[in-house]
């Protein structure tokens, strides 16, 4: 298995760009996380998903979109990228409910504005 | 806001020494897991405590979980140089039950001299 990937693993954007994230993996894991990681501010939760079709805001869900079309798949989209958006994305999944069970990590997409 | 918080941001030690991390959290939890992320890398999952345990060994690893006073420590014995990683604590957001919101904490910085 190839557990969860991101791609692309940089990305450097103009403000106002738009772009999207991917996430896969290929667990058949019900939930799928995404957290932004900056440095002092630990991980912050922006958007997750229970499952196909079902997706929920986190901590920091502005300027972000997310849609679960598949099991397998959980992009994020930046609408308009803002200097403030510069940071680490993770991507992870889990086979059940995040409190309960481990998360798997992809390796991270480190995305600056400029 | 954070759930979990852990002491100290930063930790330095000798290889073969014991390096102890602490989280404190807020408010009631389920369960609290703590994670292991080694520089440029995703998270690893290193183990989940229920809160009716106290205490909860995984090789190396020493979880312990004080319910009344709001806190988990993490102990890592004989430590090595590969362990040089930052860890997190990460429990339930606030008012979460069943949903997908797990909060981590800003995370301890541990370098282990050789």
């Amino acid at each position: 298995n190839a557990g969860v990937t991101q791609t692309p693993k940089f990305q450097v954007l103009k403000t106002g760009q738009s772009m999207t994230l991917q996430c896969a993996q290929d667990m058949n894991h019900e939930y799928m996380s995404w957290y932004r990681q900056d440095p002092g501010m630990g991980l912050r939760l922006i958007h997750y998903s229970v499952g196909a079709g079902i997706t929920d805001q986190g901590e920091v869900p502005n300027g972000y979109n997310v849609s679960r079309s598949t099991t397998e798949d959980f992009p994020l989209r930046l609408l308009s990228a803002a200097p403030s958006q510069t940071s680490v994305y993770f991507c992870a999944s889990s086979r059940g409910q995040t409190l309960t069970y481990e998360q798997y990590f992809g390796p991270g997409t480190r995305l600056t504005v400029t | 806001s954070q759930q979990g918080e852990e002491d100290p941001q930063a930790l330095s030690i000798q290889e073969g020494e014991n390096a102890t991390m602490n989280c404190s959290y807020k408010t009631s939890i389920n369960n609290l897991q703590w994670y292991r992320q080694n520089s440029g890398r995703g998270l690893v999952h290193l183990i989940l405590i229920r809160s009716n345990e106290r205490e909860k060994h995984s090789g190396r690893l020493r979880v312990t979980l004080d319910t009344s006073k709001k806190s988990s420590s993490l102990l890592i014995t004989a430590s090595r140089a590969a362990d040089t990683a930052s860890y997190f604590c990460a429990t339930g957001a606030q008012g979460s039950s069943n949903t997908g919101k797990l909060i981590f904490g800003q995370g301890t910085t541990l370098q282990v001299k050789p």
